[in-house]
């Protein structure tokens, strides 16, 4: 089982609509939580970090996790057709020490 | 703030020939790694530095050396290149020790080996 599993996609959906992406991991003992926007030929972008259980919001994002079922989750509400990317979600692994572990990356495609 | 930063932007290198990958942050952060990206593959740590004067092995160092020559600055050498070592390669730094853990990366080299 990969530590951190994203679906690769392509998610679509129409502009002005929800878009929600999933993201699990496996290490119960995980403490810092991210999601970077990556655009194609270009570098990953950090979005948002989440810590404690819960919603945090910023702006159209809202990063959401669950620790007790070890997903976290980010919803992006008003899609535009420039929140077409790829989203990446990371994760702090304990055992790992100061690095992070990436998922594979989930495409979305906001449909103008 | 220029916040990581990268040279070169592209390069094309022959098989056996030796380049060496520049990053700087001027964030203050004290960690710093090397990420590969290749289609399909995501993101794949090449090797890190936690701190200044450390270093260690990622997930994929076969072929790469580090060096952190301050706090600022960590390149990534590639002896003789091979064409598996085409790739997009990111170096990104983050401020360690700290809870948060945010890693911010820089604009990319996209190497080519033929």
């Amino acid at each position: 089982q990969k530590e951190v599993e994203q679906n690769s996609g392509p998610l679509s959906v129409p502009e002005g609509a929800i878009a929600s992406l999933n993201c699990t991991y496996s290490d119960r003992g995980s403490q810092s939580f991210f999601w970077y926007r990556q655009y194609s030929g270009k570098s990953p972008e950090l979005i948002m970090s989440i810590y404690s259980n819960g919603d945090k919001e910023d702006g159209r994002f809202t990063a959401q996790l669950n620790k007790a079922s070890q997903y976290v989750s980010l919803l992006i509400r008003d899609s535009q057709p420039s929140d077409s990317a790829t989203y990446l979600c990371a994760v702090k692994v304990t055992e790992y020490g100061n690095k992070l572990v990436f998922g594979a990356g989930t495409i979305l495609r906001v449909k103008s | 703030n220029a916040g990581v930063t990268q040279t070169p932007k592209f390069q094309v290198l022959k098989t056996g020939q030796s380049m060496t990958l520049q990053c700087a942050q001027d964030m203050n952060h004290n960690s710093m790694y090397w990420y590969r990206q290749d289609p399909g593959m995501g993101l794949r740590l090449i090797y890190y530095s936690a701190s200044e004067g450390t270093t260690d092995k990622g997930e994929v160092p076969n072929g790469y050396n580090v060096s952190r020559l301050n706090k600022r600055e960590f390149s990534l050498r590639l002896e003789s290149a091979a064409p598996s070592q085409t790739s997009v390669y990111f170096c990104a730094s983050a401020l360690s020790g700290h809870v948060s853990y945010e890693q911010y990366f820089g604009p990319g080299t996209r190497l080519t080996v033929t």
